[in-house]
């Protein structure tokens, strides 16, 4: 599996977009780049997921540059309740069943 | 949907005990994940059921695990011998087979505690 770079915490003020980058410059063709969050003593939950198109659904958007290298999560209207750690996964389209989380990155809204 | 649910959420014991866990996924999810958290990391995949078939085992599953989905609904993870190295948050997760296969609903986690 491509491995994932990811900073390991970010801040953001509430009512501003939050951009979480992600780094996969090792993803291979049909792999795809999943987004997942986790707050805190919940189990993660899944937000989005793409392969080469920038997806959107009504929780974030995700932009996928052209070389597929890196993506970026976008939360357009952060509040107090998207504090979580956010996981970036790249993930096999055609085989296997796991997710490989990595450490993710900490998203701290602040009022 | 319901959600995923776990029981207990929470369980301490002593070394050397044994420890069950149970997962009841969302109806109508036929494949089911098995994920292990401990503090500070992301999660780790276990195991993979697809119905009541164990598809998948990662190597992190020693043989004093095992985890069974006897009529391909509701999963049990058992742990014996336990040792202070299992402490961790045990994960469960469920998929759609009509959805993308990453496309995972977790549980809240059953929280093991090894004195």
């Amino acid at each position: 599996d491509a491995k994932t770079t990811q900073p390991p915490s970010m801040d953001c003020a509430e009512g501003r977009a939050a951009n979480l980058p992600c780094n996969h410059s090792t993803i291979s063709g049909n792999e795809y780049v999943y987004w997942y969050r986790q707050i805190h003593s919940q189990g993660p939950q899944y937000i989005i997921h793409g392969l080469k198109n920038n997806e959107t659904n009504e929780m974030a958007s995700l932009i996928i540059t052209e070389d597929r290298k890196s993506s970026t999560l976008i939360l357009p209207h952060a509040t107090l309740r998207d504090t979580a750690v956010y996981y970036c996964i790249v993930r096999p389209g055609d085989a296997g069943n796991m997710l490989t989380f990595g450490g993710g990155t900490r998203l701290m809204v602040k009022p | 949907d319901t959600g995923v649910s776990q029981d207990p959420r929470h369980k301490i014991t002593k070394r050397g005990q044994n420890v069950t866990f149970r997962c009841d996924p969302i109806s109508e999810h036929n494949r089911l994940y098995w994920y292990r958290q401990t503090l500070g990391q992301g999660p780790e995949f276990l195991t993979y059921f697809q119905n009541e078939a164990q598809l998948e085992k990662s190597r992190l599953l020693s043989d004093r695990f095992s985890a069974e989905r006897p009529k391909g609904s509701f999963s049990t993870l058992e742990i014996q011998r336990t040792e202070q190295g299992d402490s961790a948050m045990y994960l469960c997760a469920s998929s759609r087979r009509d959805r993308s296969p990453g496309e995972l609903f977790f549980g809240e986690g059953s929280r093991l505690t090894v004195l």
